[in-house]
Formats: C-alpha cells, structure tokens, sequence
C-alpha cells in the first residue's frame, strides 16, 4: 500500500517570506514523488516531480522540493512567497510498479500581503 | 494542446437515477484516470485506462460504476442508482507514457455531482 501524509491542513506565510508545506510518505520500493496545486474553480496543475537523481527538484512558478529518503518526506518550499501562491496544494506518491497516484490531503496556503 | 475537458461541469439527480459523465483527454495521451474528490479531502482513485484497456480500478468503485474508453479516445464514468454518498467532484486526467518515462498527470476541471 502507498499514503501521504499532509500534517498540516493550512500554512499561513507573510508575502516575501520563505514557505514551506510538509509531506511524508510510506511506499513499498523507490518513491515516484509530485505536488500538484489547486486553484479556486480551476483543475489540479503539476508543480514538480521527483524521480531519482538530485534530491533537490525545481518546478514550476519557482517551487522546489527536496527528497528525503531517510525521513520519507518531500517537502515543498519557495523562496519568497507571493500571495498568488496561496492555493491548495496537494503531494502525491506512486510505487514504480504501479500507475495507481495516490493524493494527500492537501494543504491550504495562505500568503498574507 | 486544447487540456482535458470534462462534460457537464455540474449534474444534480434525485437519488436512485443513473449519470454518465464524459471525458476527453489530451488527444496523443494513452492513460485515463478517474478520481472522486470531496470536499476537505486529496483526490481518491478510481480507475485507469490504457488505452482502451481498464487496467487498474479501485476498491471503492462498487458494482454501481462502470467505466469505458472505447477506441482508446474519450472516457465515459457511469453512476448507477445514485446515493447521496456519491456526491463528490469527478475528476478525469490524462497523462502520455511509454516505457522508461514517468509521466505527469493533467486534470480537467471536474463534473460536480450532487444527490438529492
């Protein structure tokens, strides 16, 4: 079975300021890892993926990730936040020998101006 | 890249009635998924095609739902006798793969469900 975690539903972060949205996973085998993000009345969007190689990922609209393999996180972080960024964002896992992606919960960002 | 579209965006029925909702993917995309997401929550899968081929459904889709993909193109979900506990957006995504590529997935924008 694969799952994540998303320990916090909302992030509050003042504009300008770093921002970080926590995710944890549990997998059997390699992790294929992604954030997906959702605005108001409009679909899931990809930010980034996270196959193998560097364990820090860029993305879209300046996100990044980083893996984390002995703590089985994949946290998503941006530099200086906007208050475009605030949404609702969701990390997403799948096994390699599956194509079945299983969601978290999702976690609500709040950039405040 | 026209994006995938769903059809309709809202459907509201009385409990006990059958819905179909309709999918086209991304046209040279070869998987097809399904997820229901309801409110407060991630989205949780439900099907996945490809191609034509259903290769893959989720424990949570009862005899009441059928899905199809003929030909390999568009998608059609079926709900059988409503309950009120289907209420939820239905969401469909494509994606394109071929072996050693993993691939990322693009999502319409939903059809809204609500059960009377």
């Amino acid at each position: 079975a694969q799952s994540v975690a998303q320990p916090e539903d909302q992030v509050n972060v003042a504009e300008g300021n770093p921002l970080t949205v926590k995710c944890t996973y549990s997998v059997s085998g390699n992790p294929y890892l992604f954030w997906y993000v959702q605005y108001p009345n409009r679909g899931l969007q990809f930010l980034l993926k996270y196959i193998t190689g560097d364990n820090l990922v860029k993305g879209s609209y300046g996100f990044e990730a980083e893996f984390n393999k002995s703590q089985t996180s994949f946290h998503l972080k941006k530099p200086s936040a906007l208050v475009s960024d605030s949404a609702l964002y969701f990390c997403a896992v799948r096994s390699g020998g599956y194509q079945k992606v299983t969601f978290g919960t999702g976690t609500k960002l709040q950039v405040i101006p | 890249d026209t994006g995938v579209s769903q059809n309709p965006r809202h459907k509201i029925t009385k409990r006990g009635q059958n819905v179909t909702f309709r999918c086209d993917p991304i046209s040279e995309h070869n998987r097809l998924y399904w997820y229901r997401q309801t409110l407060g929550q991630g989205p949780e899968f439900l099907t996945y095609f490809q191609n034509e081929a259903q290769l893959e459904k989720s424990r949570l889709l009862s005899d009441r739902f059928s899905a199809e993909r003929p030909k390999g193109s568009f998608s059609t979900l079926e709900i059988q006798r409503t309950e009120q506990g289907d209420s939820a957006m239905y969401l469909c995504a494509s994606s394109f793969s071929r072996v050693g590529t993993n691939e990322k997935l693009f999502f319409g924008s939903g059809t809204q469900l609500s059960v009377l």
